[in-house]
């Protein structure tokens, strides 16, 4: 079975500031997992996505994430937070042909 | 640019009533996904299909069908819409080729439906 969970609700962060959004996974086998981005009244936007290789991924719109294979965990992190990336965020794992997605976060990026 | 357009972007219907759900993508996609998302609850799967007349099940199957009569186009059906459907609807596709597959999906811009 393959699961990721996101242990947070909602992350609040002030423009500028380092934003991470969390996630960690139980897969079987290698790993291969993607973030994702919805914004409001929109479909999900791929940023990324960690299947083989180094452990920092860089994606769109200046995010990047971190693979930790001790700790399972896939954090997804920007140096400076724009308030445009207020949304929501989405961790997922690939196995059987499919996707499955965590419950969301929703960032909130105060000016 | 892959894209994958959905038929409504929002819809009411009645309790009863059939409803379809159209979805084509126009990357020549051998995998398609139709999803529900409802807050606190993420995307849920529904059904998927990896080739055209095949389908499999999802996690929430139950009181849907879909219909895959030509690769660009997945289509969901609501055989009698019932009020726990109002939701927001996505449709998904990837790349399934051998050596080739990207595993990542991409997205529709939904449908939210809703049933009275």
């Amino acid at each position: 079975a393959q699961s990721v969970a996101q242990p947070e609700d909602q992350v609040n962060v002030a423009e500028g500031n380092p934003l991470t959004v969390k996630c960690t996974y139980s897969v079987s086998g290698n790993p291969y997992l993607f973030w994702y981005v919805q914004y409001p009244n929109r479909g999900l936007q791929f940023l990324l996505k960690y299947i083989t290789g180094d452990n920092l991924v860089k994606g769109s719109y200046g995010f990047e994430a971190e693979f930790n294979k001790s700790q399972t965990s896939f954090h997804l992190k920007k140096p400076s937070a724009l308030v445009s990336d207020s949304a929501l965020y989405f961790c997922a794992s690939y196995g059987n042909n499919r996707l499955a997605f965590g419950k969301g976060n929703q960032v909130v990026v105060i000016p | 640019d892959v894209k994958v357009t959905q038929s409504s972007r929002y819809l009411v219907k009645r309790t009863g009533e059939k409803v379809f759900l159209e979805c084509v993508q126009d990357m020549d996609h051998e995998n398609m996904f139709w999803y529900r998302q409802d807050p606190g609850l993420g995307l849920r799967l529904i059904y998927f299909s990896y080739d055209v007349k095949m389908k499999e099940k999802g996690d929430i199957p139950e009181g849907y069908s879909v219909s895959r009569e030509k690769k660009e186009r997945f289509s969901l059906i609501l055989e009698s819409a019932s009020t726990n459907q109002t939701s927001m609807y996505l449709c998904a596709s990837s790349l399934n080729k051998m050596g080739a597959s990207t595993y990542e999906q991409y997205f529709g811009p939904g449908t939210r439906l809703t049933v009275t």
